[in-house]
């Protein structure tokens, strides 16, 4: 099973800031990591695929960058709505793994 | 529209069983990777199983150990998970998930339902 460890599991900001998360796989999987936006009593959203590439009707301020085991989910200047939580996911093999999530909290 | 709206979450005794549905709007179901994710209350997201647009593969996650089954009815465009041998620590909020590209290899998902909530309590 791949492992995926993110860090930290929750960060408080305030707007404007720039937030770094951080997500760590126990082998290599290429590109195949997707970053996720859950807020409270909501569903997941796709923010990032390929561990790089944006998707369409997402905010420019979310980028993800890494190869290989490790990825970085980038949010320039965070704002308000921004305040969720944040995962990491793989899909280089079954079974399919998340991260622990990453809780965002905007001050 | 793309959409997927899940049901048949219920509250449940140990030991019971229910089949969810996941039925999709605005795109062909079968052409698709599907899945369905868990989340316990207050927990993060556990994946639970996948099967490939042709139906044919389907893969589970280890802690089930058998007691769940992932199938569609393609005629329906609906995915179900029927859930045997349930466990309180089964109890969570369901959700479905639609592959991002056609095809037969899971590249991540791009659509969710809203959720179905199973509880298992005696």
């Amino acid at each position: 099973e791949i492992v995926l460890t993110q860090s930290p599991d929750f960060q408080s900001v305030t707007p404007k800031e720039k937030v770094t998360i951080t997500c760590r796989a126990s082998q290599n999987i290429d590109s195949k990591l997707y970053w996720y936006q859950q807020k409270p009593d909501q569903s997941p959203k796709l923010l990032i695929k390929y561990a790089s590439q944006s998707i369409s009707g997402v905010p420019s301020r979310f980028s993800g960058s890494g190869s290989g085991t490790d990825f970085t989910l980038t949010i320039n200047s965070v704002e308000a709505e921004d305040a969720a939580t944040y995962y990491c996911h793989q899909s280089g093999g079954f079974p399919l793994t998340f991260g622990g999530g990453t809780k965002l909290e905007i001050k | 529209e793309v959409q997927l709206l899940e049901s048949g979450g219920d509250l449940v005794q140990p030991g019971g069983s229910l089949r969810l549905s996941c039925t999709a709007s605005g795109f062909t179901l079968s052409n698709y990777v599907m899945t369905w994710v868990r989340q316990a209350p207050g927990k993060g997201l556990e994946w639970v199983s996948s099967i490939r647009s042709s139906g044919v593969n389907t893969f589970y996650a280890d802690s089930l150990k058998g007691r769940f089954t992932i199938s569609r009815d393609n005629s329906k465009n609906t995915l179900y998970l029927q859930m045997n041998s349930l466990r309180v620590e089964d109890t969570a909020v369901y959700f479905c998930a639609k592959g991002l590209t056609e095809g037969f290899y899971y590249n991540g998902a791009d659509v969710w339902g809203q959720g179905t909530t199973v509880s298992v309590s005696s």
